[in-house]
């Protein structure tokens, strides 16, 4: 059990570019979960799957952000057209069943928009 | 929907004092609760977890919180803070294991040699 793992830790790209990113959970873990967040703050909930069906997403999630979860595997988040206030930390979190089992997360990934 | 409120954003201790971390959470039914630490430029660790059954949870590293029904309170307490524990501490609350916790704010915690 290596944990979950994120890629890129961190990125920095110019506003307008679209950035993806990558998560894999504990590999027995049906869930993942995706939040954001940003300096001071605690994470916000952005989305979740069970296996490879995306089951919640929140009204944070705006029409540029996408997630996807192929073969109930890994998940990747991709923000198409990124704006400043994208700039955040992306955490990817991995649950055996509910929450009643508490999250394992990953070290997340900073975004920086410049 | 369920919420948690952090009282302090900012709590100093000396090392071998006491810590104290205060969250209170709203809940329409009964709820999960939790603690995590984030240490800088890392994920969240799970410290302890309250779901059912006994009210007073151990944690990792000493911790341990008591779910307080009538007072809609789970603290956080150390009896004796160590210098390691410098962090930020999140309270997290979920109803009956929905898929959407909910985090506080956030404290950090400072410790003096």
């Amino acid at each position: 059990d290596t944990g979950v793992s994120q890629n890129p830790r961190h990125k920095i790209t110019k506003r307008g570019q679209n950035v993806t990113f990558r998560c894999d959970p504990i590999s027995e873990h049906n869930r993942l979960y995706w939040y954001r967040q940003t300096l001071g703050q605690g994470p916000e909930f952005l989305t979740y799957f069970q296996n490879e069906a995306q089951l919640e997403k929140s009204r944070l999630l705006s029409d540029r952000f996408s997630a996807e979860r192929p073969k109930g595997s890994f998940s990747t988040l991709e923000i198409q057209r990124t704006e400043q206030g994208d700039s955040a930390m992306y955490l990817c979190a991995s649950s055996l069943d509910g929450a009643g089992d508490g999250y394992t997360f990953g070290s997340g990934t900073r975004l920086t928009v410049v | 929907a369920q919420s948690v409120t952090q009282l302090g954003s900012h709590v100093s201790v000396s090392e071998g004092a006491l810590v104290l971390l205060r969250c209170n959470y709203s809940s329409s039914v009964p709820p999960y609760l939790f603690w995590y630490v984030q240490y800088p430029n890392q994920g969240l660790q799970l410290l302890l977890k309250y779901t059912t059954g006994a009210t007073l949870v151990k944690g990792i590293n000493g911790f341990e919180a008591e779910f307080k029904k009538s007072e809609t309170s789970f603290h956080l307490t150390k009896p004796s803070a160590h210098m390691s524990d410098a962090a930020e501490y999140f309270c997290a609350v979920s109803e009956m294991d929905n898929n959407d916790m909910r985090f506080g704010a956030g404290t950090r915690l400072t410790v003096k040699p």
